[in-house]
């Protein structure tokens, strides 16, 4: 069956360090979106890619990268500029140009500063 | 902005109740609109969407119908078990512009047998 893969489930992040969560998908979709979930809060649009070799800022994208170098992968860095990094972040993907399509999450990444 | 409400839990509820979570968006055009629930530990799956003015989507016993005139999708089950215990967010997608969800705050639901 396809669908969207993240990895690690959990990663822990020392101070000035960068990491790398991932994010595949194998459902062919043409648009990928990263979010950040904080507790008893809805999920925030972190960055967003709507076709390969193209990406653009969501609305908390400060101290965060992407690429997009594949249809299928859109990883996610988050940098030491990022203060308060701990969340749950999720990978989404769709379909593009077909109304009413929902977006495919993968079961997501915790990430915690140690 | 484009934005959606719903309303603050935790609802509790006592099995076999009557569950409603109010949500209500405000959109410069026409969205379409859903409903996601998230179990502990886990990513977003989907309950149930609807397209236009009027649509009602359902799943797994749980209903919400497409409301134009008020802006609305509340999310609706006649009878809740214990296993609907989750948190419920409504969100909505336009097909222009940045064409990516934006979420409602989530409503945590816990069903007590």
């Amino acid at each position: 069956d396809g669908g969207i893969t993240q990895s690690p489930k959990y990663l822990f992040r020392k101070e000035g360090q960068n990491v790398t969560l991932s994010c595949e998908q194998n459902l062919n979709h043409d648009a990928m979106y990263w979010y950040r979930q904080d507790p008893g809060q809805g999920l925030r649009l972190i960055y967003y890619s709507q076709i390969v070799n193209d990406f653009q800022k969501g609305d908390i994208a400060e101290g965060y990268s992407v690429s997009r170098e594949k249809k299928e992968s859109f990883p996610l860095t988050v940098t030491s500029a990022q203060k308060n990094p701990t969340a749950f972040y999720l990978c989404a993907s769709i379909k593009s140009g077909q109304v009413g399509q929902p977006q495919h999450f993968g079961d997501g990444t915790r990430l915690s500063i140690l | 902005g484009d934005s959606v409400t719903q309303m603050e839990g935790p609802v509790t509820l006592s099995e076999e109740a009557f569950l409603t979570i109010n949500c209500t968006y405000t959109a410069t055009g026409y969205p379409s609109l859903f409903w996601y629930v998230q179990y502990p530990g886990e990513g977003l799956q989907l309950l149930l969407k609807a397209t236009k003015a009027d649509d009602k989507g359902s799943n797994k016993g749980f209903e919400a119908t497409y409301r134009k005139e008020t802006t609305s999708f509340h999310l609706e089950k006649g009878s809740v078990q214990v296993s609907d215990s989750a948190v419920y967010f409504c969100a909505m997608f336009m097909d222009t512009g940045r064409r990516a969800l934006t979420f409602g705050s989530g409503t945590r639901l816990q069903v007590q047998p």
